[in-house]
């Protein structure tokens, strides 16, 4: 089974637009945390926000807001107020504690996201 | 703000041969990566290393690649013999040690490996 899925083809919005990327997880370990990078079409990779399984409330960072659902095990990517330069390939990824706190990550298959003007 | 750096930026090399990626991790970071991304797939983890020695590696992680941090500031990933489905992107990723695991791993630029 998928550890990280991220169905979503591709998606658009309109600039000045808030968007949400989906992100369903899949794992038995109690605690683990879930990440977001941006990949722009020069190929860095950029974190952006973090989710720990034990945290109370949903991570915030700037335009960036994390729907964490621990019921339904999912954690979508919340950009508000897009910008053209928010365009670019976004993954989750998951870190699973049993092997450490700073244990790999597992990514998903990442989804492209085009900001229209 | 400190980052990770990754030389080269493209490295291109015939099949067969051995080729060395480079990475200088975030100085106060004690946790290191590589990840490879095959083009236009997602990424995938290949070996974590901490305190000299490797800490996790993945089933992609055989006896073709090995990792070494030669001095207090590099960390390289060697790739023996090389083969076309080496060609990739490779990440170099750094990270504090956990605490309560909230530490994320920062990425470099990636070396974009092409073997011919």
């Amino acid at each position: 089974a998928q550890k990280i899925t991220q169905t979503q083809p591709g998606m658009f919005v309109q600039e000045k637009e808030a968007v949400t990327l989906d992100c369903t997880y899949d794992t038995s370990d109690p605690s683990y945390g879930l990440f977001w990078y941006k990949q722009p079409s020069s190929g860095e990779m950029i974190f952006l926000i973090y989710q720990g399984s034990y945290d109370q409330q949903n991570a915030t960072e700037g335009r960036y807001s994390l729907n964490f659902q621990k019921a339904r095990k999912s954690a979508n990517l919340v950009i508000s107020a897009s910008q053209l330069g928010d365009s670019a390939m976004y993954f989750c990824a998951m870190r699973e504690d049993n092997t450490g706190a700073n244990s790999k990550l597992t990514f998903g298959k990442g989804i492209t996201l085009s900001v229209r003007p | 703000e400190p980052e990770v750096t990754q030389t080269p930026s493209h490295q291109v090399t015939q099949m067969g041969q051995e080729v060395i990626l480079r990475c200088v991790p975030i100085s106060n970071h004690l946790y290191f990566y590589w990840y490879r991304q095959i083009l236009g797939q997602k990424v995938e983890f290949l070996v974590s290393f901490y305190n000299n020695e490797i800490s996790e590696k993945s089933e992609i992680f055989d006896d073709q690649f090995s990792v070494e941090r030669p001095d207090g500031s590099n960390f390289t990933l060697k790739i023996r013999s090389t083969k076309l489905e080496d060609s990739a992107m490779y990440f170099c990723a750094s990270s504090e040690v956990g605490q309560g695991g909230n530490q994320p791993q920062h990425f470099g630029d990636g070396t974009r490996l092409s073997i011919l």
